[in-house]
């Protein structure tokens, strides 16, 4: 069973651009969420998406946003970019049940210039 | 708001040295105690889940065992492959969906 897939693996932009991050999940799940992991900060939770509406959502600035497609991929979009988001981007993948684990891929490694 | 903490930050053990993780977690409620394990440049790799005071959970050389206001991670006779960084995170009564709160990691060395 495939697991979570996300792309790019890496990216360099320069302040001020916008990125768009892809996220595919296992099969099945219907739910995707996504995390910001810094070293000082550890992982945030920025969003969760279930069939294509967004019911979960962090403290991060609205130029942090995302959206779920009807197969259940997702993207994560962030616009003017800046030096301090620098971070791997994590996307998890669950059911959407209540109490069941999520399951992360390996990430998009993001460096502002 | 739930919060958690994980302690120590760092741990270096011998090879065939036993010891435990320890992560402490305030939550109104708990809808799950999540452990992961990350290496470096993955994503966490999902371990155990446990729901209720005095849950129990193996796998391998890993044990994981739950309290009303802890969960400790038990490693048994580690090997250098068990070197990795091992994560925490809560979901309470009153968080909506699947979000998690992490702590900040146990960072563990097995050297051989």
């Amino acid at each position: 069973k495939a697991g979570v897939t996300q792309t790019p693996r890496y990216l360099i932009k320069t302040r001020g651009q916008q990125v768009t991050l892809s996220c595919s999940p296992i099969s099945g799940h219907r739910s995707v969420s996504w995390y910001q992991q810094t070293p000082g900060q550890g992982l945030q939770f920025l969003f969760e998406y279930f069939s294509e509406t967004q019911r979960n959502k962090g403290n991060f600035p609205g130029r942090f946003s995302g959206r779920q497609f009807s197969n259940s991929r997702s993207e994560m979009n962030v616009s003017t970019l800046e030096l301090g988001d620098s971070a791997l981007y994590l996307c998890a993948s669950s059911r959407g049940d209540r109490d069941g684990p999520q399951h992360f891929g390996d990430g998009t490694r993001l460096s502002i210039l | 708001e739930d919060q958690v903490t994980q302690s120590p930050e760092a741990l270096r053990l011998q090879e065939g040295e036993s010891s435990s993780l320890n992560c402490s977690y305030t939550v109104s409620g708990l809808r799950g105690l999540f452990w992961y394990r990350q290496d470096p440049g993955k994503g966490p790799e999902f371990l155990f889940t446990l729901y209720s005071a005095g849950e129990e959970k193996e796998k391998e050389r890993l044990k994981a065992t739950l309290t009303k206001k802890e969960s400790f991670l038990h490693i048994t006779a580690p090997k250098p492959e068990d070197s990795a960084t091992y994560l925490c995170a809560v979901r309470g009564a009153e968080t909506s969906g699947s979000r998690l709160t992490f702590g900040e990691g146990t960072q563990l060395t097995v050297n051989p």
